[in-house]
C-alpha cells in the first residue's frame, strides 16, 4: 500500500460547490503539506502543519481551508469552488527536522470546476 | 525571500547522452537544502537527489548528479545516459530557512524529451 494517499483521485465539480480533498499516510510524520501545480507554474504551497494543533497558511491559502483531524490525516477544503482553482492538487509528509529531509508525496487529485 | 529559477522549459536529448537541467536560487540562509524531483506524465512526483548546502561533495545517485555550485548559488541536475523513461517534467527545490523542514519551494520545472 501506498505511504501516502489522495481522494479522490480525479473530480469534477462545479462553480459554487464545496468539496473536500482526503489525504492520509502511514509515515508516521508529523508534518504535512497541500501544494496545488498549475501548468508553466511550479508546484505552490497551499497549507502545512507541523502537528494537529499547528496549522499555517502557505503562498496560496486564499479560498482553501484545512483541517488536521489526526496526526495521519489532512484534509484540503474548497468551500465555494471556482473555475481557475482547477488544478492538480498534491498532499506530501516529511519528517521533523532539518532541511535534508525530502517531501514524501501522494499521487495527486485533478480538481476540474466547471 | 527565497526563489528557485529554471531558465530552460523544455531541453531534448537523444538516448545515451548526457543531459545537464539548469537550476539556480536565492536564499540567505546558511543551511539548506536542494532536491530535484521527476514527474512523468502519469503525474506522481519522484524523489530523485537531495544536497545540502554544507555538503563538500557532489550529491550523485545512479545516472543523477547534482551539480553544486555555491558561489554561483546553482544546483544543476546532470542525468548521464539518457533512457526514453527520462522523459518527464523535472523540478527544483529548495528547502531551509529559520524553520527547517518548512515547505518545499519549486521552480517551475523544465520538460526533457528523451528521443531514440
Amino acid at each position: 500500500d501506498a505511504d501516502v494517499t489522495q481522494t479522490p483521485r480525479n473530480r469534477i465539480t462545479k462553480t459554487g460547490k464545496r468539496i473536500m480533498l482526503e489525504c492520509s499516510q502511514t509515515k508516521g510524520h508529523d508534518r504535512m503539506y497541500w501544494y496545488r501545480q498549475d501548468p508553466g507554474l511550479g508546484l505552490r504551497l497551499i497549507y502545512y502543519s507541523f502537528d494537529v494543533k499547528d496549522i499555517n497558511k502557505g503562498e496560496i491559502s486564499d479560498g482553501y481551508s484545512v483541517s488536521r483531524q489526526a496526526q495521519a490525516k489532512f484534509s484540503l477544503s474548497l468551500e465555494s469552488a471556482i473555475p481557475n482553482q482547477t488544478a492538480l492538487y498534491f498532499c506530501a509528509t516529511s519528517p521533523a527536522g532539518g532541511a535534508s529531509y525530502e517531501q514524501y508525496f501522494g499521487p495527486g487529485t485533478r480538481l476540474t470546476v466547471t | 525571500a527565497q526563489k528557485i529559477t529554471q531558465t530552460q522549459p523544455g531541453m531534448f536529448v537523444q538516448e545515451k547522452e548526457a543531459v545537464t537541467l539548469d537550476c539556480t536560487y536565492d536564499t540567505s540562509d546558511q543551511s539548506y537544502g536542494l532536491f530535484w524531483y521527476k514527474q512523468p506524465s502519469s503525474g506522481e512526483m519522484i524523489f530523485l537527489i537531495y544536497q545540502g548546502s554544507y555538503d563538500e561533495q557532489n550529491a550523485t545517485e545512479g545516472r543523477y548528479s547534482l551539480n553544486f555550485q555555491k558561489a554561483r548559488k546553482s544546483a544543476n541536475l546532470v542525468i548521464s545516459a539518457s533512457q526514453l523513461g527520462d522523459s518527464a517534467m523535472y523540478f527544483c527545490a529548495m528547502k531551509g530557512g529559520d524553520q527547517a523542514g518548512t515547505a518545499l519551494i519549486f521552480g517551475k520545472g523544465t520538460t526533457l524529451s528523451v528521443s531514440s
